[in-house]
Formats: structure tokens, sequence, C-alpha cells
């Protein structure tokens, strides 16, 4: 069964540092989202991709964030300079191509980051 | 803006037992909902959704929620929990024209053998 995968698992920086994390979404998905979850708190939404281009950003991702896909398989989600409050569970998601109805979003296993 | 509320952090029941989570939501017209599990090590996955037509939906591994539209609630139910329904379980709210989902803080649940 295809599924989403996410490297690394776990991501240890320093803070100031920039981290890259990376996902391989469902082969034949066109959407695709960045999630995180801070410990103990709500799975909360960062950003949807589509066709290229930013379709959808909340107000977490904040000029320190980016994302791209630099191939035909990979998305990735960029941290510029974390800062200790970027610690977080990073879910990736995609989604099958639709018009009106609702796709289901498959998740990765998602990267846990510590920025010390 | 909708939100969510998972009252319940943590819920222990036994193999066997029935469950019942929690779930309310606020949002001013007829939301999208839906309930993800996430086992240990795993991603997020769906066990039901409900979008319109008959309130009682039926998901993956024995589950089934209520949509109370009189209550703003979307409770998760199982008849016999098994040990390997131990995991994290979120429900989630979708509205308007936007399908990305609004995610309560999660409850986790623990079954003792």
């Amino acid at each position: 069964e295809p599924e989403v995968t996410q490297t690394p698992s776990h991501q240890v920086t320093q803070m100031g540092q920039e981290v890259i994390l990376r996902c391989v979404p469902i082969s034949n998905h066109l959407y695709f989202y960045w999630y995180r979850q801070i410990l103990g708190q709500k799975v909360e939404f960062l950003v949807s991709f589509y066709n290229n281009e930013i379709s959808e950003k909340s107000e977490i991702f904040d000029d320190q964030f980016s994302v791209e896909r630099p191939d035909g398989s990979n998305f990735t989600l960029k941290i510029r300079s974390t800062k200790l409050e970027d610690s977080a569970m990073y879910f990736c998601a995609s989604s099958a191509p639709g018009l009106a109805s609702y796709n289901e979003q498959f998740f990765g296993p998602g990267t846990r980051l510590t920025v010390l | 803006a909708q939100s969510v509320t998972q009252p319940d952090i943590h819920i222990t029941v036994s193999e066997g037992a029935s469950l019942e989570l929690r779930c309310n939501y606020s949002y001013g017209a007829t939301p999208y909902l839906f309930w993800y599990v996430q086992s240990p090590g795993q991603g997020l996955q769906l066990l039901l959704k409900y979008f319109s037509g008959d309130t009682l939906v039926q998901g993956i591994k024995g589950f089934e929620a209520e949509f109370k539209r009189s209550q703003s609630s979307f409770n998760l139910r199982k008849p016999s929990v098994h040990w390997s329904d131990a995991a994290e379980y979120f429900c989630a709210v979708g509205a308007g024209g936007s399908y990305i989902p609004t995610f309560g803080r999660g409850t986790s649940l623990i079954v003792h053998p």
C-alpha cells in the first residue's frame, strides 16, 4: 500500500541553524501539506502546496519557513533559523487530485525536531 | 473560525469494554468532521468522516461516530476495544471551501488487558 514517508525521523539542531525536513508523498498525489504538533498541543496546519506554489498557509508559516518540491518526488520544509519554539513533530501529508469533493489526506509518520 | 474540543486528554478502558471518545466543535454551518488515529511511530490515519447525510458514520477498524448538530458533537464509539486500539485519537473539523482540517488536541487511549 503506498504511503507517505518522512526523513529523518528525529532531527536535533542548535538554535539559529537551518533545517530541512523531507517528505516523499504518494506518487500520484498532487496536493501536499505540512502540519506541526508541539508536544502536548494540537496538530496545527502550516501550509498547503499545489502546482508548485503555496495554495494556503497559516499565520504560523512566517518568513522563516519555506516549502519546495525540488524534484518529482520530494517535498521539503525548510526552517531558516530555528528557534526553541520550533521544537515539535512535523507531519507531511498528501492527497489525490479532486474537484469539489474532499480528498483524504494521507499522513507521514512525522519528523520530531528538537531545537537546543 | 472553526474549533474543536476534545475534553478528555486520557481515557483508560479494559480490553473488551465499550469506548466513547468525545468531540465538540464550533462552526456556524454544517462542518466536515473527521476522526484520525495515530499509533506510536505512525502517521495520522483517517478512521471516518462526515460530510452530509446519515448522521451515524461507519469507519474502519470497527469504529463509528455520530454527528449531533444540536449538541455540536461528533463522538467516536467502538463496542468492544482491542489492545491494538491503544493510540492517540484526533477529532478534526473542516469548513467552507477549505479542506484543511482543524484538529483537536487529541485523546490518548490506554487499553488494559
